[in-house]
């Protein structure tokens, strides 16, 4: 029981699709964290928030965009999407941004983007 | 550049010890951590290093060497429910994660 919920587990969509990831944490964290992990690689971080205010973005294609209405909601907005983009999408929150700050996972979303 | 190497697959029998290993090259370091990703599930937190030495936790182990960049995980009297990924990340002078791509390990009976 991580306390980090995502939606939709599993998700197909063509090219010229629009489609949203939507996360949710319910641990009282005020950081949340979107993060692309691709079959033997290391994750890859795409997008921080902290207090609901978006500290950093690791140069991601415009293509994806974030939503953060809230500290519990995070939400990660796709369009025009490339068959590379598929992967599987991992949000986290913390405590907050810190050195030794335990970051807690959502199971993550399946992408495939034909 | 930023780096995290560990090995990418290991394999060791039900009982026995296993020990991954993890070196790294960062802009900066507030610490390592080690992850258990089982297949299909999200990544949940072993353990936190930020000093130099052995971390015990039950029968996993985590080590720093902040001179030599290297940090390992020994994992003891091995079951079959250990068998996943294990992944190491540093905290860089920024407080994100760098993460290296994983170590699957294999338990056989």
């Amino acid at each position: 029981e991580t306390g980090v919920t995502q939606t939709p587990r599993h998700l197909v969509m063509g090219m010229t699709n629009k489609k949203s990831l939507k996360c949710e944490q319910h641990l009282g964290h005020n950081a949340m964290y979107w993060y692309k992990q691709s079959a033997k690689k290391p994750l890859e971080l795409m997008f921080v928030y902290n207090f609901k205010e978006q500290t950093e973005n690791n140069s991601v294609p415009s293509r994806f965009s974030p939503e953060c209405p809230n500290s519990s909601h995070l939400f990660l907005h796709l369009h025009t999407l490339q068959p590379e983009d598929s992967a599987l999408y991992l949000c986290a929150s913390s405590q907050e941004v810190g050195a030794s700050e335990t970051q807690y996972f959502g199971p993550g979303t399946r992408l495939l983007v034909l | 550049g930023q780096n995290i190497d560990q090995p990418t697959e290991m394999t060791a029998t039900e009982g026995a010890i296993v020990q991954i290993n993890c070196t790294y090259q960062t802009s900066g370091f507030n610490g390592l951590f080690w992850y258990q990703q089982h297949a299909g599930e999200a990544p949940t937190f072993l353990s936190y290093n930020v000093l130099d030495g052995l971390e015990e936790k039950g029968r996993f182990s985590s080590f720093l060497s902040r001179s030599k960049g290297y940090s390992y995980l020994l994992l003891k009297e091995l079951q079959m429910k250990d068998s996943a990924s294990y992944l190491c990340a540093v905290s860089d002078s920024n407080y994100q994660l760098i993460w290296g791509a994983g170590t699957k390990l294999i338990i056989k009976p």
